[in-house]
């Protein structure tokens, strides 16, 4: 079974608006990745932080992790149709190697 | 600077039959790991291979093998395919102890008749 449960399974939004997404896992990991994926292409890596880190920033992308409810959100901000992609949380437990996946939430951007 | 690259893009094999796909990670990275993603779905991790060695393993039956070689690529065989075998199979990369997270390949579509 996968660890990583992405909220909502799918989003529609309008160019300029911000995109929020959910994930939450279930163990106690080392870190917590996003990643974006374009009609089932490979997967581009978009950011990594920490168990000990509380917020990243990287260009539009906002991540935010809260280890006691074993959670983490992806904010898009100001996002364009470009950014239409599925994009799944990957989790790396503690003492393990291996990158656990979500379902992944569909994100629509119309422009 | 070359990503990871995989091999054959498509394939097409019949039930029953053994497959290889084979797999260049990015240059500099030493740590290959496999998955299998079903359409609609999220990767699933079928193993990892550092060392030459797998060092950890997904759900995944003995019909599932793999192999890395001393320059760090790496191949998967899978043999008696199934139907439910079909799915995007894709490579990822890194340096071990992943810091940056992974670079993946752009996927291997196998298709199961």
């Amino acid at each position: 079974s996968q660890q990583g449960e992405e909220d909502p399974q799918a989003l529609s939004i309008q160019e300029g608006e911000n995109a929020t997404m959910n994930c939450s896992y279930k163990t106690s990991i080392n870190n917590l990745q996003w990643y974006r994926q374009n009609s089932g292409r490979g997967l581009v890596h978009l950011i990594l932080i920490r168990s000990n880190e509380r917020e990243k920033h990287s260009g539009r992308l906002r991540v935010t992790l809260d280890t006691s409810k074993k959670s983490s959100s992806l904010l898009i901000t100001a996002s364009r149709a470009a950014d239409t992609a599925s994009y799944f949380c990957a989790t790396v437990y503690t003492g393990g190697f291996k990158t656990i996946f979500g379902a992944g939430t569909r994100l629509f951007v119309k422009a | 600077d070359a990503g990871v690259t995989q091999s054959p893009t498509h394939l097409i094999k019949t039930r029953g039959q053994q497959v290889t796909l084979r797999c260049s990670p990015k240059s500099g990275h030493d740590t290959v790991s496999w998955y299998q993603q079903a359409l609609g779905q999220g990767p699933q991790f079928i193993f990892q291979y550092y060392e030459e060695e797998e060092r950890q393993r997904g759900n995944f039956p003995d019909r599932f093998s793999g192999h890395q070689f001393p320059n760090y690529s790496s191949e998967l065989n899978v043999n008696a395919l199934l139907l439910g075998d079909s799915a995007l199979y894709l490579c990822a990369s890194s340096v071990d102890r992943v810091k940056e997270g992974y670079t993946f390949g752009s996927g291997t579509r196998l298709t199961v008749v």
